[in-house]
């Protein structure tokens, strides 16, 4: 498909064991963000990535949550020893856009992680 | 840091109009964006206004923006029961970085028959 793509669309885990949650971006975008959206909470960022550059992961929550985007495309976002408080909805996005112009972000479906 | 603020939940009758309201404490914001959820789906952009205008009018949605009070509402004439969603309000900061981009907490709209 065209849109952004996300994977697994639900994961239940249970607490400890490590997660990872994929993000294809649209062909040819150059910015990847992560967010999470809790129940009742806006989005919160997580991360971005734009080109080549270093990665901005001044919204990671912890270190056991990393994040890498291999070969300026696909993105994988790894939560390790995870804990029932990051159960959440984990969305990526992707735009065309550079660092000096926000423009359009385009969303994925999100990956559901609960848990247990 | 950048904060915006919605009310969570809006309940209208079918037909009337809807109005989110939204505030943001970013006075150097650049645009100003409404993004919309529907059950299940990730969050498409609605409609979006630069901040050095009023008003935006595209069919059905007025967005207004009050500068001075940094307050931005969003206007959906003749609800109709596929309106219903989570409604994001979200700014973008002068600074550049597109990783501002802060979102609301998002106001769940139900379109009652």
């Amino acid at each position: 498909g065209a849109g952004v793509s996300q994977s697994p669309s639900n994961k239940v885990t249970e607490k400890g064991k490590d997660v990872e949650l994929r993000c294809d971006p649209i062909s040819g975008h150059t910015a990847l963000y992560w967010y999470r959206q809790s129940l009742g909470q806006g989005l919160e960022f997580l991360i971005y990535f734009q080109g080549n550059s270093a990665p901005d992961k001044s919204g990671l929550p912890s270190d056991r949550f990393s994040a890498e985007r291999t070969g300026g495309s696909v993105s994988t976002l790894t939560i390790q020893r995870t804990q029932q408080e990051d159960s959440a909805v984990y969305l990526c996005a992707s735009s065309s856009r550079g660092l000096t112009n926000t423009g359009e972000l385009f969303f994925g479906e999100g990956s559901r992680l609960t848990v247990l | 840091g950048e904060d915006v603020e919605q009310s969570l939940f809006l309940s209208v009758r079918e037909g009337d109009s809807s109005v989110i309201n939204c505030t943001y404490t970013d006075s150097s914001s650049t645009y100003l964006y409404w993004y919309k959820q529907e059950p299940g789906a990730g969050l498409q952009l609605l409609t979006y206004i630069f901040s050095n205008m009023d008003m935006k009018q595209d069919q059905r949605l007025t967005v207004l923006l009050n500068k001075k009070d940094k307050h931005l509402s969003l206007r959906i004439a003749d609800t109709q029961t596929g309106d219903s969603a989570i409604y994001f309000c979200a700014e973008s900061s002068l600074s550049g970085s597109a990783r501002q981009l802060t979102f609301g907490s998002g106001t769940q709209l139900t379109v009652l028959p």
